[in-house]
C-alpha cells in the first residue's frame, strides 16, 4: 500500500534562516505531489504542486520554493524565512488518473521566532 | 474558477445525535467532490468522495454525502456522532481541467457535547 512520510514533525527556526521539509512518498510512481500551508480559520491554501520530476507549479508568490529531485520526493525550501512563513505545512500526493483523491502526510508545524 | 463555502465555522451537537456538516460549491459543471477530516496537529483523512453515478456517497466511519446537483451541494450526514468524531472538517472540489489541484473549503469544526 502507499504511505507518504513528511518530517520534521514540528521545527522552531529563526527570522532570516533557511528552511527545507520533505517529504518522500512510497508504494506508487509517478504521483502527483503537492504542498499545502494550513493557517488558523483560513483552510488550506495550496503553495505548488508538481506532476512530474523536475516540474513545479507554484500557486501563490512567496517566500518558498519547491523541488521534486527524484520520482516519490517533494521538497519545500526558503533561503530567508520570515515571521509570516509560520504555518502547518501539509504534504499530499495523489494517483493519475482524473478523478483520484489526494491523499496527505501528518503534517509540519514550524514556528518562527 | 471553482470555489466552496462552508457555511458553518463551528457546530455543536450532542454525542449520539444526527449531523449535517453543509457545503457549497461553484462551478459550471460536476465537478469531482471530496470530504476530508482532520483531528488537531495532525493531516487530512479521506472520508468519502464522489466523481459520478449514484449521487448518495458512503465513506468510513459511518459517513455519508449526497450530492444534489439542483443546490450544488455535497452536505456530509452522519446518523449518530460519537465524541471521537470531534474534529474539523473539510469539503474539497476537484474538476477535470484543474490540473489535478483541489480547492478546499474553510472548514466546520465540530465539537461534540456528552
Amino acid at each position: 500500500s502507499q504511505t507518504i512520510h513528511q518530517w520534521p514533525a514540528t521545527l522552531v527556526q529563526p527570522v532570516g534562516s533557511p528552511l527545507s521539509l520533505e517529504c518522500t512518498v512510497e508504494g506508487t510512481s509517478n504521483p502527483n505531489l503537492y504542498w499545502y500551508r494550513q493557517a488558523a480559520g483560513r483552510g488550506l491554501q495550496l503553495l505548488f504542486y508538481s506532476v512530474g520530476i523536475g516540474q513545479i507549479s507554484s500557486e501563490v508568490p512567496q517566500n518558498l520554493s519547491a523541488s521534486r529531485p527524484q520520482d516519490r520526493q517533494f521538497i519545500l525550501s526558503s533561503k530567508k524565512l520570515l515571521l509570516s512563513d509560520s504555518g502547518f505545512y501539509l504534504c499530499a500526493w495523489r494517483g493519475t488518473g482524473d478523478s483520484q483523491p489526494q491523499h496527505f502526510g501528518d503534517g509540519t508545524r514550524l514556528s518562527i521566532l | 474558477a471553482q470555489s466552496v463555502t462552508q457555511p458553518d465555522i463551528h457546530i455543536t451537537v450532542s454525542e449520539g445525535a444526527s449531523l449535517e456538516l453543509r457545503c457549497n460549491y461553484s462551478y459550471g459543471a460536476t465537478p469531482y467532490l471530496f470530504w476530508y477530516v482532520q483531528s488537531p496537529g495532525q493531516g487530512l483523512q479521506l472520508l468519502l468522495k464522489y466523481f459520478s453515478g449514484d449521487t448518495l456517497v458512503q465513506g468510513i466511519k459511518g459517513f455519508e454525502a449526497e450530492f444534489k446537483r439542483s443546490q450544488s451541494s455535497f452536505n456530509l450526514r452522519k446518523p449518530s456522532v460519537h465524541w471521537s468524531d470531534a474534529a474539523e472538517y473539510f469539503c474539497a472540489v476537484g474538476t477535470p481541467e484543474g490540473y489535478s489541484t483541489l480547492t478546499f473549503g474553510k472548514g466546520t469544526m465540530l465539537l461534540v457535547s456528552p
